[in-house]
Order: structure tokens, then sequence, then C-alpha cells
């Protein structure tokens, strides 16, 4: 089976750097995605990571290491409009994914 | 791109009663569909999957002859909760994503049942 472990919370004020760190354990491990999931609303895809390494887009980042089975999102210069869940999900050769608990992510002025 | 739709956003129906949730991609023919189910504050935990003409694939401890998944073409799926009861109720929601790219999957916005 798979497993995931997210912080359950962070806050972070406006203006900052925020790190949220995802670790797994999986067999058939295919790559890590991340998705946002504002209150009440569906996920949306952020990132994906197959390779090692780092994946920019715009304000997120996110970063992959096959051989520590731990990954990471990490979003700069936060706005308000970030707080939000965000979680990190592991996609296998089976052809589905199994998300994680999900992080609270609250911005403060 | 990448736009799915879903419907109802909610329902309200009585114990013992059908629902019916169609799931649609608007903007591409999506090979794969997967349904969700997610409790407050919660997770998503994946009910089953939904490949275009065959039989969909359930995950463990959840009732294929309950959740009835059809998954008629590339841009509808349709989940019938049979025989609901207040148990049932939950936010349930679909995604779609292309063929071997299960990593990025786009969600509807989901529907809110409530059975009383």
């Amino acid at each position: 089976g798979q497993s995931l472990e997210q912080p359950s919370e962070v806050t972070a004020v406006e203006g900052a750097i925020v790190q949220i760190n995802c670790t797994y354990q999986t067999s058939g491990f295919y790559g890590l995605s991340w998705y946002q999931q504002h209150d009440g609303g569906a996920p949306t895809f952020l990132s994906y990571n197959g390779l090692d390494g780092l994946e920019e887009t715009g304000r997120f980042s996110s970063f992959l290491s096959r051989s520590d089975s731990y990954g990471y999102l990490l979003l700069q210069e936060l706005q308000m409009k970030d707080s939000a869940s965000y979680f990190c999900a592991v996609s296998t050769n089976a052809g589905k994914s199994t998300f994680g608990d999900g992080t609270t992510l609250t911005v403060k002025p | 791109g990448a736009v799915v739709s879903q419907h109802p956003s909610r329902v309200i129906c009585k114990s013992g009663t059908s629902v019916k949730i169609e799931c649609r991609s608007l903007d591409f023919q999506a090979t794969t569909m997967f349904w969700y189910r997610q409790f407050p504050k919660q997770s998503l935990m994946l009910m089953a999957t939904s490949n275009e003409g065959s039989k969909a694939t359930y995950e463990q401890g959840v009732e294929k002859d309950k959740f009835l998944i059809n998954h008629a073409s590339l841009t509808l799926s349709t989940l019938t909760v049979t025989s609901a009861h207040p148990e049932d109720s939950s936010f349930y929601i679909c995604s779609a994503s292309l063929a071997g790219r299960s990593y990025e999957q786009y969600f509807g916005p989901g529907t809110r049942l409530t059975v009383t």
C-alpha cells in the first residue's frame, strides 16, 4: 500500500516563503504531485515531479528526492489567496494516485 | 483548458433512493476518470478508477454494487449511489486525466450529497 506524511498545519505571513514537506512509502512509485484546494472548492493541479530535482512554476516550486522518498512544495512571496489546503499525492505504475492528508496553510497579513 | 464539470453540485435525497452524479471533461478526451470521496477537513479517498469502455476498478472496501460507475464515452463518467443511506452523505469529486498521466488530474467542482 501507500502512505504519505505531511504536516497538518502551517502558518506564515504575507511575503514570506513556506515549505511543505511530504514523505512517502509506496510500491511502484511513479512520481509526486501537488494539489491546492480552497475551502469548499475542488483540488487544482499545481506541479509534478517524476525525476529528482526542482521544478519551478512561477511562485511555486516542487522538489523530489526518490532515494529519500521525500518531496516538498515551496511557496514564495506568499499572498493571502494562497491560504488553502495543499495535498501531496503519489502516483504509481498502477495508474492512480494516493493523496496525503493535506496541509492547511494560513497566510496572515 | 482541462475543464471538468460535475452535476449536480448539491443533492438531497431520502434514504433508500438512488442518486446519479455526472462527470464530464469539457475540452479534452479523458481516457481515465477517478471518483473520490472527501469528508470535511480530510483527504481525498479514491473510490474507483474508471476507464472508457471497460469496467471500473474499485478500491478495497468500496462496494461496487452500491456505487455503480459507468464510463460510456471519453468525456462522460457517471457515479450512481444506489439505495443511499445517511452514512453515504459526503462530498464526491471526480477527476479526469489523459492516458498515462494519472499524476496530473483535473477535478470537477464536486457534488455534496446529503441523505436524509
